[in-house]
């Protein structure tokens, strides 16, 4: 069936480098997908979206990147910190419900 | 602005028995979202409800139905308990379906069968 998955299950990064978390689609019919973070004990966090007519988007320290052709969404974390340690999530949704389909996580783990 | 809020936090039944599990969306979201979370995997969407309805349900069977308040809360109710039910139920709010808006979570109730 369709689902979104993500290649790494663990990334290690050193404090104050880049992340790119990477997650594999197969729907061509997405046309929104999300990126969640979630910390032990919590629920998770939104942190970024991007609609399927854009490729690229940027927020505080976060960038997505969508490249529809090999269907492929990517995470980059500017200047990791401790604090970005956390599992990360991607969504997609392919119907106007805003039902979202998840990937299984990658978890990220930044060394101080 | 008030967040996602669900209760109780944690959970523990036997199996067979029935549950309830509720949820307070974020203010001016009227959609809210249920989702299983299983150890160790992403979330799996069980059913939206908008207006009171259901909106739209995932790959669970009957036994898992909710209700949705005027006031936008929600409830999750599943019956006759199954050991595999055991995970934490994450609930969503957010703004008119087919708005493609993100979806707000609570963090969760963490329900153990035994």
């Amino acid at each position: 069936g369709e689902s979104v998955g993500l290649h790494l299950p663990t990334l290690s990064v050193q404090e104050g480098d880049n992340s790119i978390i990477n997650c594999a689609y197969s729907n061509s019919a997405s046309d929104y997908f999300i990126w969640y973070k979630q910390e032990s004990g919590k629920g998770p966090q939104f942190i970024i979206d991007i609609r399927s007519n854009m490729d690229k988007r940027q927020g505080q320290r976060v960038t997505v990147l969508l490249n529809k052709t090999v269907k492929h969404l990517s995470l980059q974390i500017a200047a990791t910190q401790p604090g970005d340690s956390a599992v990360y999530f991607c969504a997609e949704n392919n119907n106007a419900g805003n039902m979202l389909t998840f990937g299984g996580g990658t978890r990220l783990m930044v060394k101080p | 602005e008030t967040g996602v809020t669900q209760s109780p936090t944690h959970l523990i039944k036997t199996r067979g028995q029935q549950v309830t599990l509720r949820c307070s969306s974020q203010s001016g979201h009227n959609t809210v979202s249920w989702y299983q979370q299983a150890l160790g995997q992403g979330p799996q969407f069980i059913f939206q409800y908008y207006r009171e309805e259901e909106n739209g349900r995932g790959n669970f069977p009957p036994r898992f139905s909710g209700l949705q308040f005027p006031n936008y809360s929600s409830e999750l109710n599943v019956n006759a308990l199954e050991l595999d039910d055991s995970a934490l139920y994450l609930c969503a709010s957010s703004l008119p379906a087919g708005d493609n808006s993100p979806l707000h979570f609570g963090n969760g109730t963490r329900l153990t069968v035994t």
